[in-house]
């Protein structure tokens, strides 16, 4: 069964820093791209990050471009995202989702999330 | 950017077909995606690559794409597909992943 299990979330101060995790388990990791994807309290979807299976081709949305690191670690079956510089707006469920193998491929599998709430 | 436009709201009788749109510029030549999220639980994949229904999603969701509009219907709507539902896209050019909006579906 694939699971994904996502961890790090917390209440952190404008401007500060975090980083969240996500532990895969069910399929062979190092074979599939992982993303997160967020949604803010009472909001719709938004993608983050994306890093394909060998950590080779890594990008990012607008929102985080520039604050926001995406790695993982096929060895712990891990992909990791460290946040810095973060605001009101980036209080949201964190998502670890594993993109389908294939060109323009779906979110097969979604973790259930991790909340960070950024407030003073 | 590209930009993804769902409606917000979609109400429905039970046993009644519902229609949510997604409309983007030339919709019809990306491939689209939808997902289904019920209240306090992650979003679950019911469309694939436009019109593909993965294993297990009951064979009442469908969904078409051509134009500058992308469609998933629900058929027989019943009281458990009461739910948001998202669209997606995969911008080629730029690896970027998009969503619209939501659309939340009421069953009536």
């Amino acid at each position: 069964e694939v699971q994904l299990v996502e961890s790090g979330g917390d209440l952190v101060k404008p401007g500060g820093s975090l980083r969240l995790s996500c532990t895969a388990s069910g399929f062979a990791f190092s074979n599939f791209t992982v993303n997160w994807v967020r949604q803010a309290p009472g909001k719709g979807l938004e993608w983050v990050s994306a890093i394909t299976g060998s950590g080779a081709y890594i990008d990012y949305g607008d929102s985080m471009k520039g604050r926001a690191t995406v790695s993982r670690d096929n060895a712990r079956n891990s992909l990791f995202l460290h946040m810095n510089s973060l605001r009101v707006e980036d209080t949201a469920i964190y998502y670890c989702v594993r993109e389908s193998r294939g060109t323009v491929a779906p979110f097969d599998y979604w973790g259930q999330g991790t909340l960070v709430t950024v407030s003073s | 950017s590209y930009v993804l436009t769902q409606p917000p709201s979609v109400s429905v009788a039970p046993g009644k077909t519902a229609t949510i749109t997604c409309e983007g510029d030339n919709i019809g030549s990306k491939t689209v995606h939808w997902y289904q999220q019920k209240p306090g639980q992650a979003p679950v994949l019911v469309i694939s690559y436009d019109s593909r229904r993965p294993s297990g999603i009951p064979e009442r969701f469908s969904g078409s794409n051509s134009g500058n509009s992308a469609t998933l219907a629900i058929t027989r709507v019943e009281a458990g597909d009461e739910a948001d539902y998202y669209c997606q896209v995969w911008i080629v050019t730029t690896d970027h992943r998009v969503f619209g909006g939501g659309t939340k579906l009421t069953v009536l």
